[in-house]
């Protein structure tokens, strides 16, 4: 199956620092990437579609300054929160899915805690 | 808006045995529904696809089936094992085809 990779997996960072999660989508390209929050115990909940080339589209709730996403290329997407707090600790994930087939391929999760 | 609900309940059952996982939604039916495997600490897995016009698939010991009637997918795994042990997640595109869903997922555990 296709590839995505995450980095970094984990990150500990201070209140009010920025943090960036990269994506990337190793043996396919991928015009369109899904990022995932998960909190602990429940299910993934959609954050935003980063779109190669144009803005992202976020979903209803989800601070489009806070949660900075950057599409530049067919293979990378970051994902940079911005000014984090402790409650923007959580399980972060991304998804990519070649070629129109539909099965979606996620990264490793990059576990952020914000002291 | 699509609602994706599935049992929030551990399922604990013996090795060997089938399990079964269910998957409802509220609202459109979608063109297709998928199954993942969550393991804790990683990604999911993509295990299997059906769709709309499929009444089941299978693939090794996991059979997928989808009543668009019900408005319901069952998951099950036969023979269950130990390493089977894991949340299972449903997902559905949203009705614009663009976005993929999630439900709360079902953690399985196999005993032996």
């Amino acid at each position: 199956g296709a590839v995505v990779s995450q980095h970094p997996s984990r990150v500990i960072c201070k209140s009010g620092t920025s943090v960036k999660i990269e994506c990337r989508s190793l043996d396919f390209q991928a015009t369109t990437m899904f990022w995932y929050r998960q909190f602990p115990k429940q299910s993934l909940m959609l954050m935003a579609t980063s779109n190669e080339g144009s803005k992202a589209t976020y979903e209803q709730g989800v601070e489009k300054d806070k949660f900075l996403i950057n599409h530049a290329s067919l293979t990378l997407s970051t994902l940079t929160v911005t000014s984090a707090h402790p409650e923007d600790s959580s399980f972060y994930i991304c998804s990519a899915t070649p070629g129109g087939t539909g099965e979606l391929f996620f990264g490793e999760g990059s576990r952020l805690t914000v002291l | 808006s699509q609602k994706i609900e599935q049992n929030s309940e551990a399922l604990n059952i013996q090795e060997g045995k089938t399990a079964t996982l269910t998957c409802n939604y509220t609202n459109y039916s979608p063109a297709y529904l998928q199954w993942y495997r969550q393991d804790p600490g990683r990604g999911p897995v993509f295990l299997l696809l059906i769709r709309e016009n499929e009444k089941e698939k299978r693939k090794e010991r996991l059979k997928v089936t989808f009543d668009t009637t019900l408005k319901q997918s069952l998951f099950h795994i036969t023979a269950s094992q130990p390493a089977d042990s894991a949340t299972y997640l449903c997902a559905l595109e949203n009705d614009n085809f663009n976005k993929f869903y999630f439900g709360s997922g079902t953690k399985l555990n196999v005993k032996p």
